[in-house]
């Protein structure tokens, strides 16, 4: 069994809808990273976690560190959201979880 | 400010060479990691440098090396390539270790022949 799960590794939506991406974990963390990585390659850290929400723009991230979980909401999808989200966790390592691909359609 | 920046973008490399990657942090960024991404094992963690010193490695086998200069700039070397070391290898950079976001740069790919 991975050390992090998401789930669901493949999503395709229409423009507008409401998106969660989930992630578990197994390991004791200090921190949980959610990244966006766009064909190409390039990623981009968008949120890092530790407790409780965060929210910029239209995502938010949340996690629930007793039940050893985390979710990704993207409010108001546009094609432009459409890229691999990654999810990792990290004590002394960093963790990645295989990532949920994701394709908003106009 | 500029970010993290890599070279090469493309290496084009036979098996059995060996194989040097640098890596430019943020100005800054004292912290410097390493990540191998394969569409088999996705991303994996390579090794953590903090202030010249490796703190942390991932489960590599030893060809795989790194170091990081008074600069904070960092090199990883791969010796003896096998094909599976064909990969898109990114490296990430940070004020410290553990706590901070990780700014990543765009990446090496290489392809091993």
């Amino acid at each position: 069994k991975n050390e992090v799960e998401q789930s669901p590794q493949n999503l395709t939506a229409q423009e507008g809808e409401f998106i969660t991406i989930n992630c578990s974990y197994s390991v004791g963390i200090s921190a949980l990273h959610w990244l966006q990585q766009h064909p190409g390659g390039g990623i981009v850290s968008l949120f890092m976690l530790s407790s409780g929400k965060k929210k910029h723009g239209r995502l938010i991230a949340t996690i629930n560190i007793q039940e050893k979980h985390s979710s990704l909401h993207i409010t108001a999808s546009h094609p432009r959201d459409s890229a691999v989200y990654i999810c990792a966790v990290r004590d002394d390592k960093i963790i990645f979880g295989k990532g949920t691909r994701l394709h908003i359609l106009p | 400010k500029a970010g993290v920046t890599q070279t090469p973008r493309y290496l084009i490399k036979t098996r059995g060479q060996q194989v040097t990657l640098s890596c430019s942090p943020i100005s800054g960024h004292r912290s410097v990691s390493w990540y191998q991404q394969t569409p088999g094992q996705g991303l994996q963690f390579l090794f953590e440098y903090f202030s010249e010193t490796q703190r942390n490695k991932g489960n590599f086998p030893g060809r795989f090396s790194g170091r990081q200069f008074s600069n904070s700039r960092s090199e990883m070397n791969v010796s003896t390539l096998e094909l599976g070391d064909s990969a898109l290898y990114l490296c990430a950079s940070s004020l410290v270790v553990r706590y901070n976001e990780q700014f990543f740069g765009p990446g090496t790919r290489l392809t091993v022949l």
